[in-house]
């Protein structure tokens, strides 16, 4: 069966500090892959998806950026770190007629 | 994608069924109805979805309108582990780049 996992669970980091999210994907091979920020409350941001390794589509102009390394690797990266950037990230892959999410992780920039 | 109405909030005693309505009235023909769930700070689940046709598997049952404008996701018999916020979302089936977005949901509170 596939799993998704993400790592850190948390993360506390200062303003203008680099950032780096990954998330790794078993049980699947080339799938399609997503990174989301959900806001406080409940709202879905779409930030970047994947097909395939070294391929990234950029959703929404930001501080963020994004990286397939490895087919079933996907890393999200910041430079500097805003306070905006706080929130809760979610990596996600496509397979059976939808989305699967990762466990996320909470990020919050002091 | 369609919208969808959803109550948003409900209760439900352990062990109950737990019926949770959707309303889609302008759902186009070709979209298809999904069900998530989020539990407190944890990543959306999966449950379930359907085009017309009733839907059931380990984890829940879809059923859904003759019309289609309507549906309601059932959770036979509840546990304290299903409160969560329940998403119901109406969109085309799933290709690449397509983004998934979750409305306000339904906040559902199974009690002991």
């Amino acid at each position: 069966s596939q799993t998704i996992h993400q790592w850190p669970a948390t993360l506390v980091q200062p303003v203008g500090s680099p950032l780096s999210l990954e998330c790794t994907v078993e049980g699947t091979s080339n799938p399609n892959l997503y990174w989301y920020r959900q806001a406080a409350g409940r709202g879905l941001q779409l930030l970047f998806y994947s097909v395939g390794i070294g391929q990234i589509s950029s959703e929404v102009p930001q501080n963020l950026s994004a990286s397939r390394p490895q087919d079933r690797q996907f890393i999200l990266s910041s430079k500097k770190l805003l306070l905006s950037d706080s929130g809760f990230y979610l990596c996600a892959w496509r397979g059976r007629g939808t989305q699967y999410f990762g466990p996320g992780t909470r990020l919050t920039v002091l | 994608d369609a919208k969808t109405t959803q109550p948003p909030s409900m209760d439900c005693a352990e062990g109950r069924a737990a019926n949770l309505p959707c309303n889609h009235s302008t759902i186009s023909g070709n979209e298809y109805v999904y069900w998530y769930r989020q539990i407190h700070s944890q990543g959306p689940q999966y449950i379930i979805h359907g085009l017309k046709n009733n839907e059931t598997n380990e984890m829940a049952s879809l059923i859904i309108t003759e019309d289609r404008k309507s549906s309601t996701l059932i959770l036979p018999h509840a546990t304290l582990r299903d409160t969560a916020v329940y998403y119901c979302i109406v969109r085309v089936q799933e290709t690449s780049g397509s983004r998934l977005t979750f409305g306000e949901g339904t906040q559902l509170t199974v009690n002991p």
